[in-house]
């Protein structure tokens, strides 16, 4: 069964770095995900595309603060230069014959 | 710029029906597979359902299925998703997307709605 498991929680200061890490359920290492910002009392907004060998589509608009890389079946968000806006939930997406799935989500706090 | 409003969100009792619509601007619509997906306040994004460019393929979540349909209309560039059998964990804020692609077997989401919010109780 494919599953997307991310951590709930993050916290890292202002102007700091944070990586944020999205894990394919085993038989699924080879899968790209996307990368979704939910802030606060708002609609889903994506990021970024992240294949499995790393390379990265970004969605119009999307600050080069922004990155995505992979290792194995872990995918990875990297926000640096951390502001106060960047404060959201996280969520990763991918998909499978017609249905998509989403991890659980990671909120992020800047301290 | 890409544009998903949705609309017909409200509070309708357990077992009624209730359709919501998805205005789609700022790209060609019959070009790509579009999709709704719904959160209840405070947890996490849940996928529902999705439609390819031409209505030739369509797939639901388990907890959907049976009960919602998904159908698009190109002259009119809108979405929809008619529901019924209502349930009181059917309560959420749904919103529409579109998908990157014109089937819904690469899916990936690049554009979202901002949501209307549907309350299913007594």
């Amino acid at each position: 069964q494919l599953v997307l498991t991310q951590s709930p929680s993050a916290s890292a200061s202002l102007g700091a770095s944070v990586k944020l890490t999205c894990s394919l359920s085993s038989g699924h290492s080879t899968y790209a995900i996307a990368w979704h910002q939910q802030q606060p009392e708002k609609g889903p907004r994506y990021l970024m595309k992240v294949n499995s060998d790393g390379s990265q589509s970004k969605g119009d608009g999307i600050p080069d603060r922004f990155s995505g890389s992979s290792s194995g079946a872990e995918r990875y968000l990297t926000i640096s230069s951390l502001q106060s806006e960047d404060e959201a939930d996280y969520y990763c997406q991918t998909w499978d014959t017609g249905i998509l799935v989403f991890g659980g989500g990671t909120k992020l706090t800047v301290l | 710029e890409v544009q998903l409003v949705e609309s017909g969100g409200g509070l309708v009792q357990p077992g009624r029906s209730l359709r919501l619509s998805c205005a789609a601007s700022g790209f060609t619509f019959d070009d790509y597979a579009m999709h709704w997906v719904r959160q209840v306040p405070g947890k996490g994004l849940e996928w529902v359902s999705g439609i390819s460019w031409n209505s030739g393929q369509i797939a639901y979540a388990v907890s959907v299925k049976g009960r919602f349909t998904i159908s698009r209309d190109s002259a009119k560039n809108s979405l929809y998703l008619q529901m019924n059998s209502l349930r009181a964990e059917d309560t959420a804020l749904y919103y529409c997307a579109k998908e990157n692609s014109y089937d819904i077997t690469t899916g990936y989401i690049d554009s979202w709605g901002q949501g209307t919010l549907v309350t299913v109780s007594s």
